[in-house]
């Protein structure tokens, strides 16, 4: 059973400061997904992500996968207080016998970026 | 076209009632998903349908739950007799079998008395 760790689930931060949230996941996936939630709201979609080594930038945000390693990376450069919500990333599962899929979520971080 | 839509919005029932949620996908997304998201975790997969056909439950989903998609279109989530623990967002999401990329819905807050 595919399992997905995000790290840290809690992050807060000041405005201007880097950092970094990763994801973690337990087994073979080539595509992976990052999700924005602000508070009683749905999913915004920021990134996917296709294919090994796969690198996409919006804003001040960069997210990055390693498919070898089961490794993605949501890095924040210079953040600011808009960013204040929760981020999901969610790992790519087929589902061999329907040739469907389905996404696996990790809990979520839940970042705060303080003045 | 104005994305994926689900109605209602919120919703708030005693224990022991039915509820019934719809769902309406991006018109050309033959690709339709129920997640299910509880306070501080992460969306959860129900049930997933390809046109008209179910084709994927989640252990999550009990027999009280039920979906349909009858068209191919448009889809429907019942929980018939409802239990505080059902109490969650229902998250529906659509999608193209050849893209991929999965368009999530403003869900239904379900609140169960």
């Amino acid at each position: 059973e595919l399992k997905v760790e995000q790290n840290p689930l809690f992050l807060s931060m000041q405005e201007g400061k880097n950092y970094t949230i990763y994801c973690n996941y337990s087994t073979t996936s080539d595509r992976l997904y990052w999700y924005r939630q602000d508070p009683g709201k749905s999913l915004e979609s920021l990134f996917v992500l296709l294919s090994n080594g796969a690198v996409k930038q919006e804003g001040r945000l960069m997210a990055s996968l390693d498919t070898k390693a089961r490794l993605s990376t949501l890095h924040i450069t210079a953040a600011v207080h808009d960013l204040s919500a929760t981020y999901f990333c969610a790992v790519y599962n087929p589902i061999e016998e329907t040739s469907g899929s389905r996404l696996t979520f990790g809990e979520g971080t839940q970042l705060t970026v303080n003045p | 076209d104005t994305g994926v839509s689900q109605d209602p919005r919120h919703k708030i029932t005693k224990r022991g009632q039915n509820v019934t949620f719809r769902c309406d996908p991006i018109s050309e997304h033959n690709r339709l998903y129920w997640y299910r998201q509880t306070l501080g975790q992460g969306p959860e997969f129900l049930t997933y349908f390809q046109n008209e056909a179910q084709l994927e439950k989640s252990r999550l989903l009990s027999d009280r739950f039920s979906a349909e998609r009858p068209k191919g279109s448009f889809s429907t989530l019942e929980i018939q007799r409802t239990e505080q623990g059902d109490s969650a967002m229902y998250l529906c999401a659509s999608s193209l079998a050849e893209l991929g990329d999965y368009t999530f819905g403003s869900g239904t807050r379900l609140t169960v008395v």
